[in-house]
């Protein structure tokens, strides 16, 4: 059976600090992969999605960035925290024409 | 552009009580609609969805109706029980895959027994 496994749970970072929030699919090839984050207040606002290997689309400009090394890998990075990336991340898979799978998510709190 | 807007919780209700969350949307074309749920502890899942209107999604005693005239896809059951406490998000998708999802806020509901 297909599993998605995001780490960490809990992260609190300082300001201007570096960041990599890991995802991983198991049980699935060539999976679409995503990020989401939820702010404070805000509903789930999709950050990047990639269709294959080294395929990186970005919905929005921000501090962070994606990259997806492996098939089943999917990469969430910031070279320097700002505090609005405060919030909650969350990492999703689907084949494409079906639904999405949640990870269980990651919430960030940059102080 | 595409916006979904969901009622504000948090929601309490007592066992089998009837529930109904309220979701609007504003979309360009005909979008598909989704509710998803996240349990305490745990991912968030689909719950159900209706990919054009006048349909209806149903699972777990939920169930949503795709309104086209009033952009709306409310979520309903007639008798919640307490493993229904979870937070509940609307979603509308857009780009031809049903990743490119927009979430609402999310509205949390408790049911006390």
């Amino acid at each position: 059976s297909q599993t998605i496994h995001q780490w960490p749970a809990t992260l609190v970072q300082p300001v201007g600090s570096p960041l990599s929030l890991e995802c991983t699919v198991e049980g699935t090839s060539n999976p679409n992969l995503y990020w989401y984050r939820q702010a404070a207040g805000r509903g789930l606002q999709l950050l990047f999605y990639s269709v294959g290997i080294g395929q990186i689309s970005s919905e929005v400009p921000q501090n962070l960035s994606a990259s997806r090394p492996q098939d089943r890998q999917f990469i969430l990075s910031s070279k320097k925290l700002l505090l609005s990336d405060s919030g909650f991340y969350l990492c999703a898979w689907s084949v494409q024409g079906e639904k999405l799978f949640f990870g269980s998510g990651t919430q960030l709190s940059v102080l | 552009g595409n916006s979904v807007t969901q009622m504000e919780g948090p929601v309490t209700l007592s066992e089998e009580a009837f529930l109904t969350i309220n979701c609007t949307y504003t979309a360009t074309g005909y979008p598909s609609l989704f509710w998803y749920v996240q349990y305490p502890g745990e991912g968030l899942q689909l719950l159900l969805k209706a990919t054009k209107a006048d349909d209806k999604g149903s699972n777990k005693g939920f169930e949503a109706t795709y309104r086209k005239e009033t952009t709306s896809f409310h979520l309903e059951k007639g008798s919640v029980q307490v493993s229904d406490s979870a937070v509940y998000f609307c979603a509308l998708s857009y780009g031809g895959s049903q990743g490119n999802l927009i979430f609402g806020k999310g509205t949390k509901l408790s049911v006390k027994p």
